[in-house]
């Protein structure tokens, strides 16, 4: 049962305009949600989390939006050409003393067209 | 550079072979993490350790095996008994027990069945 779905395998979007990428998930208990930006033959990369009981965090072109129930979405404005990578959602859960365990979607290929 | 390191980056096994994946961090984290990642599917925990000489099994564990020795080294066993070894293996480390902590990646390594 996949607890965190992102439904989009791609989006293109135009250089300058905003890029945004939906996640849902279905566990209830996730505390902290995470967006990680991933180029092909390489790690995932950190790029902004949430606190499940936030609506909102903003770093630089990047912004994560937690306001519909059991949804979030990961905005960046403006989308530039280095933008073009997979993005994936993950949510954090406990694992066990404290640690916690990440919970993957299936990743958004986003396209930016120049 | 703090950071982790996975080596190799690509890794041939042959029918029958264990395989051992080898990831090394130097950023001091306590925990650490293996992941499996197929085409068109988000990251699958393998194993993950919050401690020395202590690990866990993930989500698919089976056909796997991991140790502990030292606090930079965590390194992954690609047993006989996986029969769908052939994925992209990512491994990941955090700070423990801290809610909402990222865990950073190294940049994989490519595992393919001769």
């Amino acid at each position: 049962d996949q607890q965190v779905k992102q439904n989009s395998p791609s989006l293109s979007v135009q250089e300058g305009r905003i890029s945004i990428l939906n996640c849902d998930y279905t566990n209830s208990m996730f505390d902290y949600f995470l967006w990680y930006k991933k180029y092909p033959a390489e790690g995932p990369t950190f790029l902004i989390s949430i606190s499940s009981i936030k609506d909102k965090n903003e770093d630089g072109r990047f912004t994560v939006l937690n306001k519909s129930a059991k949804h979030l979405s990961l905005h960046i404005v403006p989308s530039q050409p280095g933008d073009s990578a997979v993005y994936f959602c993950a949510a954090s859960g406990v694992l066990n003393f404290g640690n916690e365990k990440l919970t993957f979607g299936t990743g958004t290929r986003l396209t930016i067209i120049p | 550079d703090g950071g982790i390191t996975q080596s190799p980056k690509y890794l041939f096994r042959k029918e029958g072979q264990n395989v051992t994946l080898s990831c090394e961090q130097n950023l001091n984290h306590d925990a650490m993490y293996w992941y499996r990642q197929d085409p068109g599917q988000g990251l699958r925990l393998i194993y993950y350790s919050q401690i020395v000489n202590d690990f866990q099994k993930g989500d698919i564990a089976e056909g796997y095996s991991v140790s502990r020795e030292k606090k930079e080294s965590f390194p992954l066993t690609v047993t006989s008994a996986q029969k769908n070894p052939t994925a992209f293996y990512l491994c990941a480390s955090s700070i423990w027990a801290e809610g909402g902590q990222p865990q950073h990646f190294g940049d994989g390594t490519r595992l393919s069945i001769l």
